[in-house]
């Protein structure tokens, strides 16, 4: 099993540029999610699904949307790019949604940088 | 007041030594709490997970948590040069919804 991957693991912006970012899991697993981690801030969650067909906003959604487009994929879209999304997104999956004793497991991240 | 705190570090320890890594709180109707592992460059990995009150061993790593003063903390004994990462403390609480907060992390240092 590959668990969590994710493409691209680098990627470079000019602001206003669009991309998507794309996640895939094979573990069967029911919730997805996204984070992005900036130095000395900690993970901080963009969005999530709690099942297929569903998403909802975590802590900070401004500047992207998602797409659950199947039980094993969850894809992060940058509409216009800002040089304040320069970050490191992962993503990440559990069995259930991660708000009881869930584990989550992380992919190996995308480095973004906007210019 | 951040939700999850943790003391940024570095913190260096002498191969051998327990390292103590700490983590306070906000939220009391947080109702699990994992560390995770996080090496330079690389994507974060569970360590030990917790949800009572009290000790929970799992080989050289020990969880402690403490629901009453909001405060949960990992020790790592006979610390070895590969523990050197940044360690993740994370909170769940299912109280009005998913939400999964992590603190900004420890680096750890130990030194051979």
């Amino acid at each position: 099993n590959a668990g969590v991957t994710q493409t691209p693991k680098f990627q470079v912006l000019k602001t206003g540029q669009s991309m998507t970012l794309q996640c895939a899991q094979d573990m069967n697993h029911n919730s997805m999610y996204w984070y992005r981690q900036d130095p000395g801030m900690g993970l901080r969650l963009i969005y999530y699904s709690a099942s297929e067909g569903t998403t909802d906003k975590g802590e900070v959604p401004n500047g992207y949307n998602v797409s659950r487009l199947n039980k094993r994929e969850f894809s992060l879209r940058l509409e216009s790019a800002a040089p304040s999304q320069t970050s490191v997104y992962f993503c990440a999956s559990s069995e259930g949604l991660a708000g009881g004793h869930e584990t989550q497991y992380f992919g190996p991240g995308t480095r973004l940088l906007v210019l | 007041q951040k939700e999850v705190e943790q003391n940024s570090g570095p913190l260096s320890v002498p191969e051998g030594a327990i390292a103590s890594l700490n983590c306070t709180y906000s939220d009391r109707g947080s109702q699990s709490f994992f560390w995770y592992r996080q090496y330079s460059g690389k994507s974060p990995e569970l360590i030990m997970s917790i949800y009572s009150n009290g000790d929970k061993e799992d080989g050289r790593f020990t969880a402690q948590l403490n629901k009453a003063s909001q405060y949960v903390s990992l020790l790592i004994r006979d610390s070895q040069p590969s523990d050197s990462a940044t360690y993740l403390c994370a909170v769940n609480h299912n109280t009005g919804g998913f939400k999964t907060i992590f603190g900004a992390g420890t680096r750890l240092f130990v030194k051979a």
